[in-house]
């Protein structure tokens, strides 16, 4: 089975911290993703990555990078933590094929609380 | 670009009966896929079931089957039998070539016993 593996199910973080999510996937997926999800927003795109060193902006990317250097690895970087951060973030990894990208695969979460 | 659209923010239905969740969507591509998802209240994300965009069958999973109407750019699920785990929220999602996935905003499902 796939298993995508984030590094923090709870984080609480102070106003102005750099913040580190990280995410590994074990199924050589070229895809990966990080999203927030927001009670009645849904799930919104805030980065995904093609290939290593590959990255595009989604939806919202504003307050966040992402680093992408090995295959398996993709992490979320809040550079200055704001209070409007704090959400659910889920991360998400895909195989890519010839006709597009299949199914998703998702980690478990991270509840971050930004105080 | 692609945009995906749940209009119906919560749903409940009777244990063992059929309750059909809308979704629509919006692409420019010729190719792609469409999904529903389930995540439970342990948040777990998991597939519920997937379909191609160039297949014309409806796709079937157990007791959850599409109504895919590709003209319409409609694509609903339907749950048939409803057992209590499957209360969740619903989310419908779509990519394309760009292997972008864009989600719905989603729906809650609760299952009365």
């Amino acid at each position: 089975d796939v298993k995508v593996t984030q590094s923090s199910r709870y984080l609480v973080k102070r106003t102005g911290e750099k913040v580190f999510l990280e995410c590994v996937q074990d199924m050589d997926h070229e895809n990966m993703f990080w999203y927030r999800q927001d009670p009645g927003l849904g799930l919104r795109l805030i980065y995904f990555s093609y290939d290593v060193k590959m990255k595009e902006k989604g939806d919202i990317p504003e307050g966040y990078s992402v680093s992408r250097e090995k295959k398996e690895r993709f992490s979320l970087i809040l550079e200055s933590a704001s209070t409007n951060q704090t959400s659910m973030y889920l991360c998400a990894s895909s195989l890519m094929r010839r006709m597009g990208a299949t199914e998703a695969f998702f980690g478990q979460g991270t509840r971050l609380t930004v105080v | 670009a692609q945009t995906v659209t749940q209009s119906q923010p919560e749903m409940s239905v009777q244990e063992a009966e059929t309750v059909t969740l809308s979704c629509t969507y919006d692409t420019s591509e010729n190719n792609y896929y469409l999904f529903w998802y389930k995540q439970p209240p342990s948040r777990q994300m998991i597939l519920v079931i997937r379909q191609e965009a160039y297949k014309q069958q409806n796709a079937t999973e157990n007791r959850f089957s599409v109504n895919f109407q590709k003209a319409a750019k409609s694509f609903s699920l339907k749950i048939s039998d409803s057992q209590l785990g499957d209360t969740a929220m619903y989310f419908c999602a779509s990519t394309g070539a760009n292997s972008k996935l864009t989600f719905g905003k989603g729906i809650t499902l609760s299952v009365r016993p």
